[in-house]
């Protein structure tokens, strides 16, 4: 089945400690996303990748890394979360030749 | 840089009543996709809109493509409580994607 993972689903931390969040893709898709959605802002893009080893900023990168080693993965890394990075993070796909991304299931990081 | 404005942010109907949500981005768009998001799910692809003036239909949603790119619609049609859910438009910028703020669609039975 065509799909997109995350891990963990829900996530509870605290100001600092660093973590990652997980995004693997079984399409064979080149271009992957990470966004984040707040309540009144809808989706906001954070970074993206068109294929290994190349990744770029999205809108609102600061706080945030990622890497591309694999086609397949596309982590997020939060080195030292804050509050301000409370929010619902989604991962995404899609090919180069057609915009339609697919989504993973979200993740929900609470930083206290 | 780029924005793409979406309105209502919000819209209660009653079922059967139809549904509008309107895209106005500040620059001349390639395409524009929309997505839809169920309370508590992630969001899902609709439709791809790439020429102007093109409109498409599924089953009762309509969605048009403005003739100057820079803006779109989605109309549902007598609305339906598995409508509920938010919808997106999203476009790109650059090798970026903007996505609207979305409309959540609320249907009373």
């Amino acid at each position: 089945e065509a799909q997109v993972t995350q891990n963990p689903r829900y996530l509870i931390t605290v100001t600092g400690k660093k973590l990652t969040v997980t995004c693997s893709q079984n399409m064979n898709h080149e271009y992957m996303s990470w966004y984040r959605q707040d309540p009144g802002l809808g989706l906001r893009q954070i970074y993206y990748s068109m294929n290994v080893e190349v990744t770029d900023k999205g809108d609102v990168p600061e706080g945030y890394k990622v890497s591309r080693k694999e086609k397949r993965n596309f982590p997020l890394i939060l080195e030292s979360p804050s509050p301000n990075q409370t929010s619902l993070y989604f991962c995404a796909s899609r090919g180069m030749t057609y915009n339609e991304q697919f989504f993973g299931p979200g993740t929900r990081l609470t930083v206290l | 840089g780029q924005q793409v404005m979406q309105i209502p942010q919000y819209q209660h109907v009653q079922e059967g009543e139809d549904f509008t949500t309107y895209c106005n981005s500040s620059t001349t768009l390639s395409n524009i996709q929309w997505y839809k998001q169920r309370p508590g799910g992630h969001p899902v692809f609709l439709i791809q809109l790439v020429k102007s003036g093109e409109v498409k239909k599924q089953k009762r949603l309509t969605f048009q493509f403005g003739e100057a790119k820079k803006n779109s619609s989605l109309h549902i049609t007598a609305t339906q409580t598995t409508d509920v859910g938010t919808y997106f438009c999203a476009g790109p910028w650059g090798f970026k994607t903007i996505f609207g703020a979305g409309t959540r669609l609320f249907v009373k039975a």
